[in-house]
């Protein structure tokens, strides 16, 4: 099983700011089968990157992936104030599927 | 659009069993497998397993393996999560979500917006 571990837990910014999320594999993931989700309480989670760097459908250019192997990152270059939520990496790959434990992002 | 509603969800106790629903609409249900995910209170989330678009394989996490069954009916373009023999920390919002494709890898790519499961005495 792929553990994904996500740094750091609690990220502090102010809107306009640039975020940098990292997503750490125990692994490496064949063919970039690393997604990232954002999480708000009570609402459905939505797709925002998949394949490590492909922005999902109606995503905004300010969400960008990148990475390979067993380091990936997602970035949000100047936050809005509907960005603060819960941010997730997601290996999905052949069974198991795994999720990184989060990475919330808070004023 | 794409819609996916979860129902089914309650108070249940220690041992007992209980069926979740998921319908969909706004998309071709059978063109694409299924996923069920949780959260726990507190925790982050957690895949259960998916369903292929026929409904002949499915495959499950190993802290479900034996005790959930999903199951679907493409007639009605709906997708199921049998729950037996329940634990207290099997409490969580219980989610359905779309698999992007129709194969084992691809991505969630909508999601309802879920139903909690208690499970208590």
């Amino acid at each position: 099983e792929i553990v994904l571990t996500q740094s750091p837990a609690t990220l502090s910014l102010s809107p306009g700011e640039r975020a940098t999320l990292s997503c750490r594999a125990s692994q490496s993931v064949s063919n970039s089968y690393l997604a990232w989700y954002q999480h708000k309480l009570g609402q459905a989670p939505r797709l925002l990157i998949h394949a490590a760097s492909s922005r999902a459908t109606g995503i905004p250019g300010r969400f960008s992936g990148s990475g390979s192997g067993t380091d990936f990152t997602l970035t949000i270059t100047r936050l809005e104030p509907e960005d603060f939520a819960v941010y997730y990496c997601q290996y999905y790959g052949p069974s198991p599927r795994t999720f990184g434990q989060g990475t919330k992002v808070e004023i | 659009q794409v819609q996916l509603v979860e129902s089914g969800g309650g108070l249940v106790k220690p041992g007992g069993s209980l069926r979740l629903s998921c319908a969909g609409s706004g998309f071709t249900f059978r063109n694409h497998y299924m996923s069920w995910i949780r959260q726990a209170p507190g925790k982050g989330l957690e895949w259960l397993g998916h369903i292929s678009a026929t409904g002949i394989v499915s495959y499950y996490a190993d802290s479900v393996k034996g005790r959930f069954t999903i199951s679907r009916d493409n007639a009605k373009s709906s997708l199921f999560l049998q729950m037996s023999s329940l634990r207290t920390d099997d409490t969580a919002i219980y989610f359905c979500a779309r698999d992007a494709g129709n194969h084992r890898t691809s991505q969630h790519d909508y999601w309802g917006r879920g139903t909690l499961v208690t499970v208590s005495s």
